[in-house]
This record gives structure tokens, C-alpha cells and sequence, in this order.
């Protein structure tokens, strides 16, 4: 089984600000990938980041970076120097490299930039 | 640059009648799945395939049915709709977790809007 836990419905952040989404997950599996995608207003589903279990180093992309830590089962997501166009709903996902290999979301998190 | 491509993008039925969300990927991909999204509950799952002719359920699969004749196409039949089923639906798809080099990450379509009278 597997499930995804992020306990922030909404921030809201100052543009220019960095500001950290928090994920935690659940599994007994050893080897998973976790998945953040953004969905702007206009609805599609944008995939920013990708952690593997068993990635050494916390992966980065340009201004996002993901904050893994394995003994918590966490995988926020930080953003630096945010900017307007951040405001959107954002979901943390996972999923298992074994079986099915099905991908669960969180309940997402609405990010809200402030000017 | 096709991607995913879902059909309809907005429907609206009436209770009791039937209807086909279509998607179609032109990557290749072997992994192709339908999730809908409801406010405050995140992405759900329905249904998915590994390959043509493999289907499997979801968390929420009751109501919806799947087939998978061929890699491309994945369609989501909605058998007799219900006002629970009023949602956005999103079909995705990706290569098997841990062929594409990258994490498997999925392809969205763009989302088809139903409404369940």
C-alpha cells in the first residue's frame, strides 16, 4: 500500500520569498520515485520534480528543489525566489517501482503569491 | 506533439446515460491510466493499464470501465452516470517506471469536465 499525506491546504507566501511545501508519504517498499506536479489555474498537470529512493543527492530543477528525507518519509518541495506566476495547486505523488506501479496523489496545496 | 489527448474537454448528461471519455497517446507509452479530481480530495485513481489488453482497478473504479486493444487508446466508459460522477477527469500516461530514465513520471491529457445532471 501506499499513501501520500500533505497537510497544507493553503499558503500563502510574499513574491520573492521561498517557501517550502510540505509531503510525507507511506510505504513498505523499498524502491519508489515521488513526483510533484503543479496544476495552474488554467488546469493541466505540469511535473516539476522527481526523487528516486534511492537518489543520494536532494534532486533540483532550476528553482525548485526537493527536500528528501528517507528515515521521515518526506519529500517537500522547496521553491526559491517565488514569483507570481507559482500560484497554483501543487501535488506530491509516489510511486512504487515494483507491481502495478500505480501513481498516488496527495490532496494538494494551493499556493497563493502575494505582490 | 500530440501527447495525450482526451475527447470531450466538456460534457454534460443527464442521469442514466452512458458515455465514452476517449484518450489517445501517441508516445508509446505501456503504462496508461484515468484519474478524476474532486475539490479537497486530490487526484484519484479508476483505473489503469500496463499493456494493451491488461486492465486493472483503482481506488474509485465502481460506476467506470475500462478496455486496452491497443497501446494508443485507452477509453473510460461511464455505464448508467450519476451526479457523484460530475468530477474533471484527467487521463495519463508513461513509459514502465524505470525504463524512461527519467522516473516514470506521467503525461497528462488536459482534462475532460463532466457534469451529471
Amino acid at each position: 500500500a501506499q499513501k501520500i499525506t500533505q497537510t497544507q491546504p493553503g499558503m500563502f507566501v510574499q513574491e520573492k520569498e521561498a517557501v517550502t511545501l510540505d509531503c510525507t508519504y507511506d510505504t513498505s517498499d523499498q524502491s519508489y520515485g515521488l513526483f510533484w506536479y503543479k496544476q495552474p489555474s488554467s488546469g493541466e498537470m505540469i511535473f516539476l520534480i522527481y526523487q528516486g529512493s534511492y537518489d543520494e543527492q536532494n534532486a533540483t530543477e532550476g528553482r525548485y528543489s526537493l527536500n528528501f528525507q528517507k528515515a521521515r518519509k518526506s519529500a517537500n518541495l522547496v521553491i526559491s525566489a517565488s514569483q507570481l506566476g507559482d500560484s497554483a495547486m501543487y501535488f506530491c505523488a509516489m510511486r512504487l517501482l515494483q507491481g502495478a506501479q500505480k501513481l498516488v496523489f496527495g490532496q494538494g496545496t494551493r499556493l497563493t503569491i502575494n505582490p | 506533439n500530440a501527447g495525450v489527448t482526451q475527447t470531450p474537454k466538456f460534457q454534460v448528461l443527464k442521469t442514466g446515460q452512458s458515455m465514452t471519455l476517449q484518450c489517445a497517446q501517441d508516445m508509446n507509452h505501456e503504462y496508461m491510466s484515468w484519474y478524476r479530481q474532486d475539490p479537497g480530495m486530490g487526484l484519484r485513481l479508476i483505473h489503469y493499464s500496463v499493456g494493451a489488453g491488461i486492465t486493472d482497478q483503482g481506488e474509485v473504479p465502481n460506476g467506470y470501465n475500462v478496455s486496452r486493444s491497443t497501446t494508443e487508446d485507452f477509453p473510460l466508459r461511464l455505464l448508467s452516470a450519476a451526479p457523484s460522477q460530475t468530477s474533471v477527469y484527467f487521463c495519463a500516461s508513461s513509459h514502465y517506471y524505470g525504463s524512461s530514465g527519467r522516473g516514470g513520471e506521467l503525461f497528462f491529457g488536459e482534462g475532460s469536465r463532466l457534469t451529471v445532471l
